[in-house]
């Protein structure tokens, strides 16, 4: 079936340091994915999404981009806030968003003043 | 933006109680919704598809006559958790789909469930 495996945390930060969260998927079809993020005490929020091979997704300074060839989405950004600090999660559907997403176990990223 | 809220955010009860949390979409309309489960340190693992008016349909390996969920309006929908043991101790989250637009999938904050 169809899986997400992203790397393992705690990630831990200085403020305005490159981030990158590596995600990889397994899929039998075309999956649109995801990176969804959530604050203490909060819900998932989407961040940012991809829905064919090329496409880059990005959002408040974040950005990733679906690599058919390498199956990956790695969430990247070049200079991370101590607000950026949360719990990112990579996932895919493969009926673009609206129907079973798939996670991934979710990287905790602490950025220190 | 939308809005879900679930309640409560945390529950202890005794075992061989049951527990119901309820998912609201605020200021949208869901017809339908998802229900989640997360133990610490993993993935969101989805236990059931919540449609309003109809049965809910289970991920293999989820006990329907379990975890009875009830969709039963536009913006609400609960899951009730029959006879718990400590085994389903665990992070319960909602989310519900917009019907217009990208049909985007908006999350609740979570339901801390722990049975004694």
């Amino acid at each position: 079936g169809d899986s997400v495996t992203q790397m393992e945390g705690p990630v831990t930060l200085s403020e305005e340091a490159f981030l990158t969260i590596n995600c990889t998927y397994t899929a039998t079809g075309y999956p649109s994915l995801f990176w969804y993020v959530q604050y203490p005490g909060e819900g998932l929020q989407l961040l940012l999404k991809a829905t064919k091979a090329d496409d880059k997704g990005s959002n408040k300074g974040f950005e990733a981009t679906y690599r058919k060839e390498t199956t990956s989405f790695h969430l990247e950004k070049g200079s991370v806030q101590v607000s950026d600090s949360a719990v990112y999660f990579c996932a895919l559907s493969e009926k673009g968003g609206s129907e079973k997403l798939v996670f991934g176990k979710g990287t905790k990223l602490t950025v220190n003043p | 933006g939308a809005v879900v809220s679930q309640h409560p955010s945390r529950v202890i009860c005794k075992s061989g109680t049951s527990v119901k949390i309820e998912c609201r979409s605020l200021d949208f309309q869901a017809t339908t919704m998802f229900w989640y489960r997360q133990f610490p340190k993993q993935s969101l693992m989805l236990m059931a598809t919540s449609n309003e008016g109809s049965k809910a349909t289970y991920e293999q390996g989820v006990e329907k006559d379990k975890f009875l969920i009830n969709h039963a309006s536009l913006t609400l929908s609960t899951l009730t958790v029959t006879s718990a043991h400590p085994e389903d101790s665990s992070f319960y989250i909602c989310s519900a789909r917009s019907q217009t637009g990208s049909y985007e999938q908006y999350f609740g904050p979570g339901t801390r469930l722990t049975v004694t």
